[in-house]
């Protein structure tokens, strides 16, 4: 599997303002992926990070609010925009077909908490 | 409408007292379901995948099992390291997605 690293590994921020969150694979992968674990929940997809062109967006999740980059096959960004307490959870980006199956592998997360 | 339900929520185990956590599923189709293990504060840790009933894999004290409409985590002489909170996901067919269930809390004490 690869190394898959989040920055930064958590937050606290100010309601009404942005945080952008970095996801970093050690080695190149087509599939890359945002999710989202709201305190004891399970895990949401949010969108599929596309290299070279735009996200693709589950329902209930819009690109003003979670602008996604995806500049090249290594990493992505996860902005989440104009924060509320409601945004505060766990942001997870995940990888796939590693090895040919369809196995999505974690990061570490990104613990949030807006005041 | 898609979904996968865990059970049970949570689970109190004594050291080497086997048992058996539970993933049922609905879905239009199965394309594989996946097991995962997430310590507190950290990512899931992928465990296991499973693409058709009757398939089987096995990981020192855990073996999942897949039929049709659910699949199995079986734990064997559990210890107090195999205390975590265990996810199902399953992949439906034609698509990268992965529905995730709300998992299962598992403590092991020694």
């Amino acid at each position: 599997s690869a190394v898959i690293s989040q920055k930064p590994s958590r937050d606290i921020c100010q309601r009404g303002t942005s945080l952008t969150i970095q996801c970093q694979v050690d080695s190149q992968v087509t599939m890359m992926f945002w999710y989202r674990q709201q305190p004891g929940q399970s895990l949401t997809l949010i969108a599929t990070a596309n290299q070279g062109s735009e996200a693709t967006y589950e329902s209930g999740f819009v690109i003003d609010k979670f602008p996604i980059s995806r500049p090249n096959l290594t990493f992505s960004t996860l902005t989440v925009s104009n924060m509320s307490p409601e945004d505060s959870s766990i942001y997870l980006c995940s990888v796939g077909t590693l090895d040919g199956s369809d196995t999505q592998y974690f990061g570490p997360g990104t613990r949030l908490t807006v005041l | 409408e898609d979904q996968v339900t865990q059970s049970p929520e949570a689970l109190r185990l004594q050291e080497g007292e086997s048992s058996s956590l539970n993933c049922s599923y609905t879905v239009s189709g199965l394309r594989g379901l996946f097991w995962y293990r997430q310590d507190p504060g950290k990512g899931p840790e992928f465990l296991f995948t499973l693409y058709s009933a009757g398939e089987e894999k096995e990981k020192e004290r855990l073996k999942a099992t897949l039929t049709k409409k659910e699949s199995f985590l079986h734990i064997t002489a559990p210890k107090p390291e195999d205390s975590a909170t265990y996810l199902c996901a399953v992949q439906v067919a034609g698509t990268y997605k992965y529905i995730f269930g709300t998992g299962t809390r598992l403590k092991v004490l020694a």
